[in-house]
């Protein structure tokens, strides 16, 4: 059972538009949330993270909102640019374990 | 920039086969972690450490061994390597702060047992 659900699977958008990637769980003890960026052939690397303290976080282009009560999150890209297409995880973390709970991912592709 | 490497970056071998993949990091990061990448299961955890000696358990353990030989290096050992093991293995690092740390990846290894 997947303890971390992501939407959409994949997405295209046009350049310049605003992507919404959104993200649910149900365990209540989750309380930090990172968000991954994968280029093919590449690591994930961290984009963007959220505490669930926080209900937002923003750093440039990239915002991730946090809703405690209905347990969901999402990451906006807004103005979005061919450089940008890549593979995007939402993670979620219990406590201070270290231990990361990752979605499946959604591949997003930005057409010129 | 935290710097994880990973060896060999390619590796095939036959069923039952022996395999050993090496990470190392060089940030003095006190948790590493072996992740494993495939469609349609995104990334899943395998094993992950503390520190030099220590192995905690993941979510997708069996038929791997890992060994967290010193703060530096992680070890995961396939002894009867399966098909089933054909995957994209990450490793990664991250010193555990108040309530929030990241993980640094490493480039990845693509194993393919044939």
């Amino acid at each position: 059972q997947q303890q971390v659900r992501q939407s959409p699977q994949s997405l295209t958008v046009w350049e310049g538009g605003t992507t919404v990637l959104t993200c649910s769980y149900e365990d209540s003890t989750f309380n930090y949330f990172p968000w991954y960026q994968q280029f093919p052939g590449e690591g994930p690397a961290l984009l963007i993270s959220i505490l669930s303290v926080s209900d937002k976080k923003e750093d440039g282009r990239f915002t991730t909102f946090f809703n405690k009560r209905e347990k969901k999150l999402s990451l906006h890209i807004i103005d979005s640019q061919p450089g940008d297409s890549a593979t995007y995880f939402c993670a979620a973390r219990t406590g201070n374990t270290g231990k990361l709970i990752f979605g499946l991912g959604t591949t997003l592709q930005v057409q010129p | 920039e935290a710097a994880v490497t990973q060896s060999p970056r390619n590796k095939v071998t036959v069923t039952g086969g022996n395999v050993t993949l090496s990470c190392r990091q060089t940030n003095s990061h006190n948790y590493m972690y072996w992740y494993r990448q495939d469609t349609g299961h995104g990334l899943r955890l395998i094993h992950y450490s503390y520190g030099a000696g220590n192995l905690q358990i993941g979510d997708v353990p069996d038929g791997y061994k890992a060994t967290r030989t010193t703060q530096e290096d992680f070890f995961l050992l396939l002894e009867l390597a399966s098909p089933s093991q054909t995957s994209l293995y990450f490793c990664a690092s991250s010193d555990l702060g108040l309530n929030q740390d990241t993980q640094y990846f490493g480039p990845g290894t693509r194993l393919l047992v044939l």
